[in-house]
């Protein structure tokens, strides 16, 4: 079935490490590409996204992603994580592509990243 | 401020219980979704709407009900159909200028 896998459910982070949380799709063609954050408490918040062009996204809050289409990969980065990073990250994926107002989003299981000081 | 609202925060019924959660929006969106959201299991899509008095099922439609009768609107019924409703329930919306989906602060429903 096609699918968005996120392989890390759960992460462990000092303050000041670098952060990578992977995320993979099973969709062939044109997609749109998504980070959702969901801080305790909080909304789920945008990070960022990708539709086209410089396959590396800078997004909020010092993060970036880097689409790379032959891997069907649009992993999270962050070089320097901080303690107030804690929170639940989600990957999404509309496969659809249509850059339009509608967004029928496919979502991953999400990763935990807990940053301890 | 603009914003979606859903409320109650925390809602508590009885087993074969419909129950009705509230979901408005005033960034004047036309589309609007409504997930379930369970440990380990991201999000998963129960409703959605592109337009006023339109509304497709997601892809756990199951035991749930929608209505769409204003663009700012999106109520969702769980009905007693619903096999397992006790979760966590996101309401969202989105624009053709933002492109991406704006989410409520959620209600967790129990159901015992």
């Amino acid at each position: 079935a096609q699918s968005v896998s996120q392989h890390n459910h759960h992460v462990i982070l000092s303050e000041a490490a670098s952060l990578e949380l992977g995320c993979n799709y099973s969709y062939g063609g044109t997609v749109n590409l998504f980070w959702y954050v969901q801080y305790p408490g909080q909304h789920l918040q945008l990070l960022l996204k990708y539709f086209s062009g410089d396959p590396l996204v800078k997004g909020i809050k010092g993060f970036e992603a880097e689409f790379i289409k032959s891997k069907f990969s649009f992993n999270l980065r962050k070089p320097s994580v901080q303690w107030s990073d804690t929170a639940e990250y989600f990957c999404a994926v509309n496969p659809s592509g249509w850059n339009t107002g509608f967004q029928k989003l496919v979502f991953g299981t999400g990763t935990r990243l807990l940053v301890s000081p | 401020d603009g914003g979606i609202t859903q409320s109650p925060k925390y809602l508590f019924r009885k087993e074969g219980q419909n129950v009705t959660l509230s979901c408005e929006q005033n960034l004047n969106h036309d589309a609007m979704y409504w997930y379930r959201q369970d440990p380990g299991q991201g999000l998963r899509l129960i409703y959605y709407s592109q337009i006023v008095n339109d509304f497709q099922k997601g892809d756990i439609a199951e035991g749930y009900s929608v209505s769409r009768e204003k663009k700012e609107s999106f109520p969702l019924t769980v009905t007693s159909a619903q096999k397992n409703p006790t979760a966590f329930y996101l309401c969202a919306s989105s624009s053709g200028l933002a492109n991406e989906q704006y989410f409520g602060p959620g209600t967790r429903l129990t159901v015992t």
